[in-house]
């Protein structure tokens, strides 16, 4: 069975740091790009960030840019979200998610059920 | 930056067929995905590349990208389609991916 499960999440004041985790199963993890999307409760779905299957190709949302690095251990079929700097306004729930493909194009196939990170103090 | 833009909200009646528009500037340029979000749980695409519908997914879930607009349609509508419907595209120019704001499917 195809598997995504994030981990990490919680509760963190405003300026501290968090990493997620997100540990794939089911599937030939290196063959694939893989992102984090993001949704505030009660709002849409907000794109983070991507990563290509061999980690060479990288990209953010501007909202992120500079303070959230994303990463992949592929002999660990895993999946990280580093986040600095925390804003109230990163408060959402944050997916793993797969890529169709390996580059960053394709759509979105499998999605975790999501990490709860709450920023506040 | 790149928008996406959807309504708020369509309604529908069972049995009837319904439509989810997603504008954008020259979005028939762009590759066009669509998923489905039911409450509490995590996001599906019911449509990716523009028309094809994933395995599992129902025939009645159509989609069509020209011009300035997409389309998710979505025929002979039951009551377990209510859902929010979110369009996405992958904004080359800029790297990186773009939602639409969604839209809440209510069937009446």
């Amino acid at each position: 069975e195809v598997q995504l499960v994030e981990s990490g999440g919680g509760l963190v004041q405003p300026g501290r740091s968090l990493r997620l985790s997100c540990a794939a199963s089911g599937f030939r993890f290196d063959d694939y790009a893989m992102h984090w999307v993001r949704q505030a409760p009660g709002k849409g779905l907000e794109w983070v960030s991507g990563i290509t299957w061999n980690s060479g190709t990288i990209a953010y949302a501007d909202s992120v840019k500079g303070r959230f690095t994303i990463s992949r251990h592929n002999a660990k079929n895993s999946l990280y979200l580093q986040m600095n700097s925390l804003k109230t306004e990163d408060m959402a729930l944050y997916y793993c998610v797969k890529g169709l493909g390996g580059e960053l194009r394709h759509t979105f196939d499998i999605w975790g059920q999501g990490t709860m990170v709450t920023v506040s103090s | 930056s790149y928008v996406l833009t959807q309504p708020p909200s369509v309604s529908v009646a069972p049995g009837q067929t319904a439509s989810i528009t997603c504008g954008g500037n020259n979005l028939g340029s762009k590759t066009v995905h669509w998923y489905q979000q039911k409450p509490g749980q995590a996001p599906v695409v019911v449509v990716y590349d523009d028309y094809w519908r994933p395995s599992g997914i129902p025939e009645r879930f159509s989609g069509s990208n020209s011009g300035n607009t997409a389309t998710l349609t979505i025929s002979r509508v039951e009551a377990g389609d209510e859902a929010d419907y979110y369009c996405q595209v992958w904004d080359s120019g800029a790297r990186r991916e773009v939602f639409g704001g969604g839209t809440k499917l209510t069937v009446l």
